[in-house]
């Protein structure tokens, strides 16, 4: 199966700092989204991105889908940004929606 | 528009018992598809489905079984529980099945003792 590499595996930012976080894929995926999980356990969606760029406020990612990566950007970061960030791939080949997660990034923005 | 909706959001049960988690899909998301959340496996995919019909599996034994009924609406039962399930279990939702994004529901907390 398709497996999942994100890093950093941690990261502390202090407010307003910015960061890249990064996914590579060991095989090419049709179905790529970034999830962000609060302290609560939440798990929203970001993006469903499976090429190209898009941008949500203070987030952005791009897929180079050639290349079998994904990048977030979280620009002027905050503290509600804090949490685990997955990213998630998965090909759809008419049988379903099977998404292999990564192991998160765990970040912690600090005042 | 209402979010997933899974409940019960904490459930406590005992080793050998059976277990009945439920998931109502946002309005009009005709896919359900169902993750684990432990420690040490992270989040890892289920079962998947799509016009009451399962559309792919995970890697999880036969003890781990779900359905969906007319209304999209799905359930999940885990048989004869071990320690090991203990987890987070988490529904999602999507529009169509294939390449849409998932919408997670809060998730229920599940401990084996």
């Amino acid at each position: 199966g398709i497996q999942v590499e994100q890093s950093p595996p941690d990261l502390i930012l202090q407010e307003g700092a910015n960061s890249t976080l990064r996914c590579n894929f060991s095989d090419s995926v049709n179905n790529l989204q970034w999830f962000h999980q609060n302290p609560w356990g939440q798990l929203i969606n970001l993006f469903y991105i499976p090429s190209g760029t898009k941008q949500n406020g203070r987030l952005s990612a791009t897929t180079v889908a050639t290349e079998r990566y994904s990048l977030l950007y979280i620009s002027s970061s905050q503290t509600t940004d804090s949490g685990v960030y997955f990213c998630a791939g998965g090909t759809f080949t008419g049988g379903g929606n099977k998404l292999t997660f990564g192991t998160g990034t765990q970040l912690k923005v600090e005042l | 528009k209402a979010g997933v909706t899974q409940t019960p959001r904490y459930l406590i049960k005992t080793r050998g018992q059976q277990v009945t988690l439920s998931c109502s899909p946002i309005s009009g998301h005709r896919s359900v598809s169902w993750y684990q959340q432990t420690p040490g496996q992270g989040l890892q995919f289920l079962f998947e489905y799509f016009s009451e019909t399962q559309r792919n599996k995970g890697n999880f034994p036969g003890r781990f079984s779900g359905r969906q009924f007319s209304n999209s609406r799905s359930e999940m039962n885990v048989s004869t529980l071990e320690l090991g399930d203990s987890a987070l279990y988490l529904c999602a939702s999507s529009l169509v099945i294939g390449n849409s994004p998932l919408h997670f529901g809060n998730g229920t907390r599940l401990t084996v003792t």
